[in-house]
């Protein structure tokens, strides 16, 4: 079956414009996450749903990031205002997460964001 | 909170060789371990997991890992390795809660090189 998909896969944007950034998870999958990747920090945990809700929005960098989940499927993180630091790999994950179940999340192939 | 070691960033390995990569692991409780490889360009894919039970869980491609509690250490190891396998490795720690799977925690990683 279909995996995770992202678009875009590659965004180049001027510094203190917003970007969203979407997420397409594996039909059926309740779970969604989101993650970071750069040099500098390796591979960080922004935030994840639980269908359209997010119990731990701990990871977001700060509060020029927020996501937002409908109808339990697709997923869209915008970042206001981009900044430098905010280049990066932007990967995608989903997972069956019942309650009880420790189940397995399978990644997208991820979003490469660059801020000029 | 949980943590990821991974202490070698390169490793260079000839091809049919041996391979063991290093994951160690700092975490309160019987975590739940996972390695993934990324190869350039590409999302994340799951080699194996544990979660219980056998400590030594056999994964894709051949890999394989051995959980060892007293060592708080997840190793990943292949008895040959092929010039494909040339690719970064991951390890990582997830936390379930009782709502279901929570942000993985990454190490840094390990860029594996094969030569001829």
């Amino acid at each position: 079956g279909a995996g995770v998909s992202q678009s875009p896969s590659n965004k180049v944007t001027e510094k203190g414009k917003d970007v969203e950034l979407r997420c397409d998870p594996i039909s059926g999958h309740t779970a969604l996450y989101w993650y970071r990747q750069s040099l500098g920090q390796g591979l960080e945990f922004l935030i994840y749903f639980q269908g359209n809700s997010a119990p731990d929005k701990s990871g977001l960098p700060s509060d020029r990031f927020s996501a937002e989940r409908t109808g339990g499927s697709v997923s869209t993180l915008t970042i206001q205002r981009t900044q430098q630091e905010d280049s990066a790999v932007y990967l995608c994950a989903s997972s069956y997460g019942l309650a009880g179940e420790r189940d397995t999340q399978y990644f997208g192939p991820g979003t490469r964001l660059t801020v000029l | 909170a949980q943590s990821v070691t991974q202490p070698d960033i390169h490793i260079t390995v000839s091809e049919g060789a041996s391979l063991e990569l290093r994951c160690n692991y700092s975490y309160g409780a019987t975590p739940y371990l996972f390695w993934y490889v990324q190869s350039p360009g590409q999302g994340l894919q799951l080699l194996l997991k544990y979660f219980s039970g056998d400590t030594l869980v056999q994964g894709i491609k051949g890999f394989e890992a051995e959980f060892k509690r007293s060592q708080s250490s997840f190793n990943l190891r292949k008895p040959s390795v092929h010039w494909s396998d040339a690719a970064e490795y991951f390890c990582a720690v997830g936390l379930y809660s009782g709502g279901g799977a929570d942000g993985l925690t990454f190490g840094k990683g390990t860029h594996l090189i094969i030569q001829p």
